[in-house]
Parts: structure tokens; sequence; C-alpha cells
């Protein structure tokens, strides 16, 4: 399948400070890139769209001062959690779709964020 | 809204055939997937339907009727490493993209 690595894949943070993660499709392009966020043992939960060159769209309920989204190029796309609180502490995964392969979206490995 | 549901837990033992249902209400219809995911990391692609039918890899396979907005994913052979959660999710097509709504997942326990 195609590759989609994310970063960094553990980050420990203090209550106040601002995560950057990076999500990279590595052996193809994406005009569009996908945010989740999963709590234990529950299912993925769309938080925006990642759109190459134009604003990302958001899902309701998803603020987006809190959770800045940025598609530099046709593999970057980055979430950065602003003042990060204990409460924002979860496990986030990207993923892009593959454009050769039917748009089978590929999922990055996650980043663990928590927040002390 | 879009509602996906699956069976909350299932048990089944090694060696064994396992059905794991999948009944989607969603407006929009662009193809159904199945993922795997273990405890701790990404879901790992494992199949996808957008015509109804039968669709076969190895060990897994994933049926689809539209009509009845029903899916399953069965798996054959059952080994102990399939002792994971597998989560059924539908794309709809919107005019950005192509957005994925996933199911609660189905926690598989498999046992000797």
């Amino acid at each position: 399948g195609a590759v989609v690595s994310q970063h960094p894949s553990r980050v420990i943070c203090k209550s106040g400070t601002s995560v950057k993660i990076e999500c990279r499709s590595l052996d193809f392009q994406a005009t569009t890139m996908f945010w989740y966020r999963q709590f234990p043992k529950k299912s993925l939960m769309l938080m925006a769209t990642s759109n190459e060159g134009s604003k990302a769209t958001y899902e309701q309920g998803v603020e987006k001062d809190k959770f800045l989204i940025n598609h530099a190029s046709l593999t970057l796309s980055t979430l950065t959690v602003t003042s990060a609180h204990p409460e924002d502490s979860s496990f986030y995964i990207c993923s892009a779709p593959a454009r050769d392969r039917g748009e089978t979206q590929y999922f990055g490995p996650g980043t663990r964020l928590l927040v002390l | 809204g879009q509602n996906i549901d699956q069976p909350t837990e299932m048990t089944a033992t090694e060696g064994a055939i396992v059905q794991i249902n999948c009944t989607y209400q969603t407006s929009g219809f662009n193809g159904l997937f199945w993922y795997q995911q273990h405890a701790g990391e990404a879901p790992t692609f494992l199949s996808y339907n957008v015509l109804d039918g039968l669709e076969e890899k190895g060990r897994f396979s994933s049926f689809l009727s539209r009509s009845k907005g029903y899916s399953y994913l069965l798996l054959k052979e059952l080994q102990m490493k399939d002792s994971a959660s597998y989560l059924c999710a539908v794309r709809l097509l919107t005019g950005g993209g192509n957005k994925l709504t996933f199911g609660t997942g189905t926690q598989l326990k498999v046992e000797l």
C-alpha cells in the first residue's frame, strides 16, 4: 500500500504550549489529507479536511483557531494544536487518499499527544 | 445525518470463520472500506467495495449490498494476530473530496 508518515509519534507537553504534527505522503501526491482524533476504545472522528493551496474544511464542533492546519505542498500537511490543554490529549491520525489506488485512504502511524 | 452501525465486540476461536456486519444510512454513498486497527496503531486498509457483491482477498472477504445498506467482512482461518478492532467506513462524495465516516468499530478477540 501507499506510505504515509507522521511525526512525531509521541509528544508530551505542558499545558498552554503549542504542538505541531506533520503528515507526509511518501510515495504519492495528495491534494487532500484528512485529520482524525481517536479516544481510547473509540472510533476515529474526522476533525478536518486539509486542502493543498487553500483553507482547511473543519467538521462541526472543531475549533479552527485551536487546531491550525496548513497544507503547504502536495506531500505535506501539518496540524498545530495551539495552547494545548489536558483535554486535547488524544491519538491524532492523518490520512491521504492515493489517486492512483482508487482514492483509497492510507493512514499515518498516528501521534499520541499527552498534555500535562 | 450519517449512521454506521457495527457490533461492539465479538469473540471467535482460532481456525474458525467470523463475519463482522456493518449497516449504514448515509447520503452520497461512494464506496465502503474495511480497516483493521491494532491497539495504539493506525488503521490498515483491508478491502474496498463500491459495487454489490463479494470481494475476496486471501483470508479476508468483504460483501456489499447497496440497496440494503449492508456490508460484512469475513475472516477465515482465524489466527491469534487477527485480534484487533475492525472499522467499517463509508466514503461520502462531497464537494471538496471524498470523506470517510467511520463506524464505531468491532473489537474482535480470537481465542485458542
